[in-house]
């Protein structure tokens, strides 16, 4: 089983709407999670963090966690072209200072 | 804040040779930081943790001998590429923790081994 699992996609929406991306954890222990944003041919940008079960709001993202059900989600409002990329998730896992990445999500936003 | 450079963003080089690449944080101290390699079309691999200081902890299947990291100070950790071969090229990025956990990565440098 894989640390962190995360559908490839790609995932396709239209401008304007709901992007929803999920990424599962199989460490219990695990206390800190991540979304990253990578284009193309770029380095992975930090773009949310979250540590605590509940919703986490940043402008039009919002990451969601769940640590009974070893999940954590990332939500982006009112999709933009440029929102697309790959998401990568990450979790830092108990006892280690390095951080776990899923093989990421590749979103088009359709304009 | 939480700015991360690499140098060189892009190098070319010939088989056989070592290529060094450096990694700063410019605005903040690093006691850590990491290098990952990603081939295309994969997700990045986290090929060793750097600690300031210290020896480096590499990944399993990752050769040390190759792979040369240094630590010296809280703002530089370099990664010298020794006998590069064609299956070394790939795109080559760091990262530095700052924060609770939280890492920010360079820009990247593509290696390409002719």
């Amino acid at each position: 089983q894989k640390e962190v699992e995360q559908n490839s996609g790609p995932l396709s929406v239209p401008e304007g709407a709901i992007a929803s991306l999920n990424c599962t954890y199989s460490d219990r222990g695990s206390q800190s999670f991540f979304w990253y944003r990578q284009y193309s041919g770029k380095s992975p940008e930090l773009i949310m963090s979250i540590y605590s079960n509940g919703d986490k709001e940043d402008g039009r993202f919002t990451a969601q966690l769940n640590k009974a059900s070893q999940y954590v989600s990332l939500l982006i409002r009112d999709s933009q072209p440029s929102d697309s990329a790959t998401y990568l998730c990450a979790v830092s896992r108990t006892g280690a200072n390095n951080l776990f990445f899923g093989t990421g999500t590749r979103l088009t936003v359709i304009p | 804040g939480a700015v991360v450079s690499q140098h060189p963003s892009r190098v070319i080089c010939k088989s056989g040779t070592s290529v060094k690449i450096e990694c700063r944080s410019l605005d903040f101290q690093a006691t850590t930081m990491f290098w990952y390699r990603q081939f295309p079309k994969q997700s990045l691999m986290l090929m060793a943790t750097s600690n300031e200081g210290s020896k480096a902890t590499y990944e399993q299947g990752v050769e040390k001998d190759k792979f040369l990291i240094n630590h010296a100070s809280l703002t530089l950790s370099t990664l010298t590429v020794t006998s590069a071969h064609p299956e070394d090229s790939s795109f080559y990025i760091c990262s530095a923790e700052g924060g609770i956990d939280e890492q920010y990565f360079g820009p990247g440098t593509r290696l390409t081994v002719t």
